[in-house]
């Protein structure tokens, strides 16, 4: 069974502190990795997608992605109270297969 | 318009009726997604579209019928559903495989009395 591991949060962090999201997947063939944030209530909006061993930047956003270990994370500066979402991350293996975890919830405290 | 739009937003029916969700992209994407979200569990894959062919089959039941007539829109026709189908069904697009972004549309909240 291919999975997506997400810590189900919730991810408490002060207003202007890095958050920090990690995701592990189990095939090692996955190719694409994407983190989407979700308001509650709300679609999934891409973050992030990256798909190279190494980091990815945009914004306050930072990917991680680390092959061998299968690890994903995703890096948020400055967090803001409007940050405070539910952010899930996905892997893909190519074709049209997007498996997705179940999401960690993300708390931004003013 | 632009994006994924879908309709309903909200949708109640009992286990006996026959209704359909319809999704549309304006993106000029040419793959489309059927996702079931249920709470506290992750993002379910039920179909999948491309160029209007279907390529993915998710081992759904047969009381959940796809339709896709253009690379646009895509239908989703319910019959005959249980409680346990009461969820957000999310539509989504992607310009080509999977292994591009996919744009969702807002999702039908469907609830099964």
């Amino acid at each position: 069974q291919k999975e997506v591991e997400q810590n189900s949060g919730p991810l408490s962090v002060p207003e202007g502190a890095i958050a920090s999201l990690n995701c592990t997947y189990s095939d090692r063939g996955s190719q694409s990795f994407f983190w989407y944030r979700q308001y509650s209530g709300k679609s999934p909006e891409l973050i992030m997608f990256i798909y190279s061993n190494g980091d990815k930047e945009d914004g306050r956003f930072t990917a991680q992605l680390n092959k061998a270990s299968q690890y994903v994370s995703l890096l948020i500066r400055d967090s803001q109270p409007s940050d405070s979402a539910t952010y899930l991350c996905a892997a893909s293996t190519g074709g049209f297969k997007t498996i997705f975890g179940a999401g960690t919830r993300l708390f931004v405290k003013a | 318009e632009t994006g994924v739009t879908q309709t309903p937003r909200h949708l109640v029916m009992g286990m006996t009726n026959k209704k359909s969700l319809k999704c549309e992209q304006h993106l000029g994407h040419n793959a489309m997604y059927w996702y079931k979200q249920s709470a506290k569990k992750p993002l379910e894959l039920m179909f999948v579209y491309n160029f209007k062919e279907q390529t993915e089959n998710n081992s759904v039941p047969s009381r959940f019928s796809p339709e896709c007539p253009n690379s646009s829109h895509l239908f989703l026709h319910l019959h005959t559903l249980q409680p346990e189908d009461s969820a957000l069904y999310l539509c989504a697009s992607s310009q080509d495989s999977a292994d591009q972004p996919q744009h969702f549309g807002d999702g039908t909240r469907l609830s099964i009395l």
